[in-house]
This record gives C-alpha cells, structure tokens and sequence, in this order.
C-alpha cells in the first residue's frame, strides 16, 4: 500500500527555523517527484515546493522562495522541507503529496508560527 | 502562480446534480490534461476524487465526474447525497513545472 506520513511540524519563532520530514512507503521513491503543500487555517490549499525524483531541480512558490528548501534522500525514502526565516503567515498544515496519475497525501502535520 | 478560480459556493437538493467549475489559463488548464479534482471534509487530509480531468481512481463513486473544455475544467457530481457536503479542490501542472490549486468551493446539500 502507498502511504506518506510526515512528521517534525511544530511551534516555531517567527524568523526561526523548522524541518519537515515525508517518508514513503509502497512505491519507487526515487523515480517519482515529490512535492509539499499547505493549507493555513480556514484557508484552501497552496501547492508550496517540488522535486524531482533524481533530486536535481526545485521549484518553489513565490511566497517561499528564498526561505524554504526542499530535499530529498531516496536511500531513505524521504523528502524534507527546511523552513527558515519563518512567517505568521506559514502558520497551516504542511501535506506531503505525489502527484501525476493517482495522486497520494499525507496526513499533514501542523506548523504554528508564534512568539 | 495565481490560483485557479473556483465558485466559493455551490448547493443543490438531495437527488440533484451540480457542477464545479475550474478557471484556469493557457498556461495550465488550457495546456495539459492533468486536472484533479479533490474532496475535503473538515479537519481530514485531501481525499481524490478525479485525475487527468476525468478518470476515477479505485474505490470513487461514479457519480463524480470530470471535464475539460479549453481554460475551464468542471467536476459534476450527480445524485447528490448528503456525505457529499464538503470542500471541493481543482488542481493543474502548469508549464512552469509546478502545480496550482482553485481557491476551493464549499458545497451545501439542502
């Protein structure tokens, strides 16, 4: 079976720093792209950064840019996001999700951003 | 990366049908058949409901349905039944290499 589960959301200070872990199960990791997407409270869903499945290329949106990074280690089946220089505003549950074809999420796991 | 436009509501009776449109441009809808579609309960994960504009994965009841007509993509949703009140999420590749959401749309059965 496919599964996704994150972990490592939490509290953190704005301009702090938190990483987010994704391991996977039930399929080629490694040949597959893997993306993060949140969704703040009460709010809909932003598509937030991608990688492909060799690790080479990112993208990111426009409101992270700069401030997250997005990584991966396919010898252990798991796709990171560090986030830096942390917001209010990236206050939100934080899904894990391969997309293309049947796509598959995460649980989510909650990042909150206050002092 | 300006997100898709969705209806913020829809609503319909018990037995009805609706349907959800999805805005996009050429740049996204307009450009590739990678539309899904996604149902959201309060306080659950993203649950898919359609992929690639208009194929159900295992185990989706067949009265969701998807289409695509140029920037515009739409979810019907026949027979409606009362489990089917939810929020409701398009999505697209874009052509730069990313992904984009619809603003969502909240569906009330009567």
């Amino acid at each position: 079976e496919v599964h996704l589960l994150e972990s490592g959301g939490g509290l953190g200070q704005p301009g702090g720093s938190l990483r987010l872990s994704c391991v996977a199960s039930g399929f080629t990791f490694r040949t597959y792209a893997m993306n993060w997407v949140r969704q703040a409270p009460g709010k809909g869903l932003e598509w937030v950064s991608a990688i492909t499945g060799s690790g080479s290329t990112t993208y990111y949106a426009d409101s992270v840019r700069g401030r997250f990074t997005i990584s991966r280690d396919n010898s252990k089946n798991t796709v990171y996001l560090q986030m830096n220089g942390l917001r209010v505003a990236d206050t939100a549950v934080y899904y894990c999700a391969k997309f293309g074809g049947v796509d598959v999420w995460g649980q989510g796991t909650t990042v909150t951003v206050s002092s | 990366q300006s997100a898709l436009t969705q209806p913020a509501s829809v609503s319909g009776s018990p037995g009805q049908s609706i349907t959800i449109s999805c805005t996009g441009t050429s740049s996204d809808v307009g450009t590739y058949n990678y539309v899904s579609w996604y149902q959201q309960h309060p306080g659950k994960a993203p649950k898919l409901l359609i992929y690639d504009v208009s194929n159900r994965p295992s185990g989706v009841s067949d009265h969701f349905s998807g289409s695509k007509s140029g920037n515009t993509a739409s979810l019907t949703i026949s027979g409606l039944q009362a489990e089917d009140e939810a929020d409701y999420y398009c999505s697209s590749y874009t052509t730069s290499s990313t992904w984009v959401f619809g603003g969502g749309t909240k569906l009330t059965v009567l």
